[in-house]
């Protein structure tokens, strides 16, 4: 069984751009969710969607935004980019919110 | 708030030495807690879930235990190798928090040869 891929696996943007990241998760699981690791701040959590529907949102701006499609595929992303916004960001699906959660390999956003 | 902490930062032993790491969380109302291994620069590898019903799991050479009373649960590692070595990443998902995870800082492990 494939596991969690995302694309792009790098981003080179600059400043005020926007950006589109995509997590495609475990067939038949049905809750993604998305972090953003930082060395100063670890692993924080953005938000997570179950069945198209965001459950829970972290303590983000309004910048950053998710969705997600009826495959389960999912989607975020970042407007106006902030030089503060390069992390590794992380996406990680679940059968359900208190199921194991298994992680893709993360896309490196470096943002100049 | 929520918080999970993680003893020792670092981490230095030499190869097949038995060794233990420690998670700390602030809210005993978990569903669960889920331990996680962290290459340089990779994403996270899923270890060992541990339900709020189980005291411990048990996955090849890796054991871990959960007592929620004393918010702590301990990742041990026997006969340790080298291919150990990376950050371990302790994360509990608490039921006043929605249900999503809160992570540790993480505990980086060298195994030297």
């Amino acid at each position: 069984k494939a596991g969690v891929t995302q694309t792009p696996r790098y981003l080179i943007k600059t400043r005020g751009q926007q950006v589109t990241l995509s997590c495609s998760p475990i067939s038949g699981h049905r809750s993604v969710s998305w972090y953003q690791q930082t060395p100063g701040q670890g692993l924080q959590f953005l938000f997570e969607y179950f069945s198209e529907t965001q459950r829970n949102k972290g303590n983000f701006p309004g910048r950053f935004s998710g969705r997600q499609f009826s495959n389960s595929r999912s989607e975020m992303n970042v407007s106006t980019l902030e030089l503060g916004d390069s992390a590794l960001y992380l996406c990680a699906s679940s059968l359900n919110a208190v199921n194991e959660q298994f992680f893709g390999p993360g896309t490196r956003l470096t943002v100049l | 708030k929520q918080e999970v902490t993680q003893i020792p930062a670092a981490l230095s032993v030499p190869e097949g030495e038995n060794l233990v790491l420690n998670c700390s969380f602030t809210d005993s109302a978990i569903y669960n807690l889920q331990w996680f291994r962290q290459d340089p620069g990779k994403g996270l590898t899923s270890l060992l879930l541990i339900q709020s019903s189980q005291r411990e799991q048990t996955s090849g050479r890796l054991n871990a235990s959960l007592d929620k009373s004393s918010g702590r649960s301990t990742l041990y590692i026997a006969a340790s190798q080298p291919g150990d070595s990376a950050t371990y990443l302790c994360a509990v998902k608490f039921r006043d928090y929605g249900q999503n995870f809160v992570f540790g800082p993480g505990t980086r492990l060298s195994v030297l040869p």
